[in-house]
C-alpha cells in the first residue's frame, strides 16, 4: 500500500526554527508536496518536491531525499500564526492519487 | 480564490439514510477528490475523478459511491450512513492532478450521523 508519516505534534517557541519530518512508502514516486491546515479551516498548499535537496520559499523549505524515502518541511523564523497542522502528501500508485500524511501538529509559544 | 464549493456545510442524518455531498468547481479543472478527515487519521482519500464519467476508489471507499456527469459537479454519496462515516468531509480539485501542482480545498462539510 501506500503510506507517509509524520510525528502527531511538535511544539517550538516564536522565532524559532522547526523541521517537521515526513517517511514515505509508495509504490511508485512523484514527488512529495506540503500543506498547511489551521483550525477549522481548509488545507492550503505550500511547497513541492520533485528532485533530491532543498527548496525555498520565503521562511518555508522543503527538503527530500529519494534514496532514503524522506522529506522534511523547515520552518524560520517561527510566528504564532504558523501554529497549524502540516500534512505531506504524495502520489499513491499513481501520479493524480493524491495520498496525505496523518499530519503534523505544530504549537508556536511565546 | 480558486472556485470551489461544497454544499451543504454542514448536516445531520440519520443511520441507514442515504446521503449526499456536493462539489462544485467553475475551475473547468480536469481532477477531482473527496478526502475525509478525521482526529488522527489525517486527510484520507475516498474517491477520485480523473474526467467526467471517470472515476477511482481511494483508500477508504467502502460504503461511498461517486459520480462526476459533468466537469464542475462531484458528488459523494453515502448509500447507507453509519456513525462511523460521521466526519468532516473536503472536496479537492487540481489542473494537472500531479503531486507538484496545487490542489485547492473546499471549505469542507461536516456531517454527523446520530
Amino acid at each position: 500500500g501506500q503510506s507517509l508519516e509524520q510525528p502527531s505534534e511538535v511544539t517550538a517557541v516564536e522565532g524559532a526554527i522547526v523541521q517537521i519530518n515526513c517517511t514515505y512508502q509508495t509504490s511508485g514516486f512523484y514527488g512529495l508536496s506540503w500543506y498547511q491546515q489551521h483550525d477549522g479551516g481548509a488545507p492550503t498548499f505550500l511547497s513541492y518536491n520533485a528532485l533530491d535537496g532543498l527548496e525555498e520559499t520565503g521562511r518555508f523549505s522543503s527538503f527530500l531525499s529519494r534514496s532514503d524515502s524522506y522529506g522534511y518541511l523547515l520552518l524560520q523564523e517561527l510566528q504564532m500564526k504558523d501554529s497549524a497542522s502540516y500534512f505531506c502528501a504524495g502520489g499513491g500508485d499513481s501520479s493524480y492519487k493524491l495520498i496525505f500524511g496523518s499530519g503534523t501538529r505544530l504549537l508556536v509559544r511565546p | 480564490d480558486a472556485g470551489i464549493t461544497q454544499s451543504p456545510r454542514h448536516k445531520v442524518t440519520e443511520t441507514g439514510t442515504p446521503v449526499t455531498l456536493r462539489c462544485h468547481q467553475t475551475e473547468n479543472h480536469r481532477y477531482m477528490y473527496w478526502y475525509r478527515q478525521d482526529p488522527g487519521h489525517g486527510l484520507r482519500l475516498i474517491h477520485y475523478s480523473y474526467g467526467v464519467k471517470d472515476t477511482d476508489k481511494g483508500e477508504v471507499s467502502d460504503g461511498y459511491s461517486v459520480s462526476r456527469s459533468k466537469t464542475e459537479d462531484f458528488l459523494l454519496t453515502l448509500e447507507s450512513a453509519t456513525s462511523s462515516q460521521t466526519s468532516v468531509y473536503f472536496c479537492a480539485i487540481s489542473d494537472s492532478g500531479t503531486v507538484n501542482t496545487e490542489a485547492f480545498f473546499g471549505q469542507g462539510t461536516r456531517l454527523t450521523v446520530v
